[in-house]
């Protein structure tokens, strides 16, 4: 079946710094990526769709300077989150359709 | 806006019960229903549900749909410890096109199996 590989799987980062979260579609060409946040004991939200070759699109009350979208190949989409802060601590899951989710990303912003 | 509730939000049992795990739905254009397997980290897909009344099965899993009342039942049977988890259902939002992906999910239910 399809299948899709999240990078970095876990990452500690510094307040203010950025960080990039890669997706890669590894047997299927991916036109359109989805990417979701999970807050401790908390559901996945959906944050944004990417779209290749054109512009992402971002759900409400998600901030889209913040929240950086690339999806510039049909096999890579990468989110970077930008001057990050400790509320931007996560975990970050991308998936290619409702069946196939990468195995997420943890983020911690000390 | 969509809306999806699933209850217990956990559940402790020892091995070889059954649990019965609910999710309620409030959704427009409804086309499925589908639940997931999260153990630590992303969800594992277990079931999709778009007709009434037709159980899926696999293994000691299996799950019903109710269109009429507007939820799904998931039901573990002789449960192991491998079986705990967080149980996620979800429903696509929209009529279609990209919005098959979109999915709108409830809050978990959190499974514990004791030895």
């Amino acid at each position: 079946g399809a299948v899709v590989s999240q990078h970095p799987s876990r990452v500690i980062c510094k307040s203010g710094t950025s960080v990039k979260i890669e997706c890669r579609s590894l047997d299927f060409q991916a036109t359109t990526m989805f990417w979701y946040r999970q807050f401790p004991k908390q559901s996945l939200m959906l944050m944004a769709t990417s779209n290749e070759g054109s512009k992402a699109t971002y759900e409400q009350g998600v901030e889209k300077d913040k929240f950086l979208i690339n999806h510039a190949s049909l096999t890579l989409s990468t989110l970077t989150v930008t001057s990050a802060h400790p509320e931007d601590s996560s975990f970050y899951i991308c998936s290619g359709d409702r069946y196939t989710f990468g195995s997420g990303t943890r983020l911690t912003v000390v | 806006e969509d809306k999806v509730v699933q209850s217990p939000l956990s559940l402790v049992v020892h091995e070889g019960d059954t649990v019965t795990l609910n999710c309620s739905y409030e959704v427009t254009n409804f086309r499925s229903l589908l639940w997931y397997k999260q153990e630590k980290k992303a969800p594992t897909f277990l079931f999709m549900l778009t007709s009434s009344g037709i159980e899926k099965k696999s293994g000691r899993l299996s799950s019903i749909l109710d269109k009429k009342e507007l939820f799904s039942i998931l039901n573990i049977t002789a449960t192991q410890t491998g079986d705990s988890a967080v149980y996620l259902c979800a429903v696509p939002r929209g009529a279609g096109g990209t919005s098959y992906g979109k999915l709108t999910f409830g809050q978990g239910t959190i499974l514990t199996v004791h030895p």
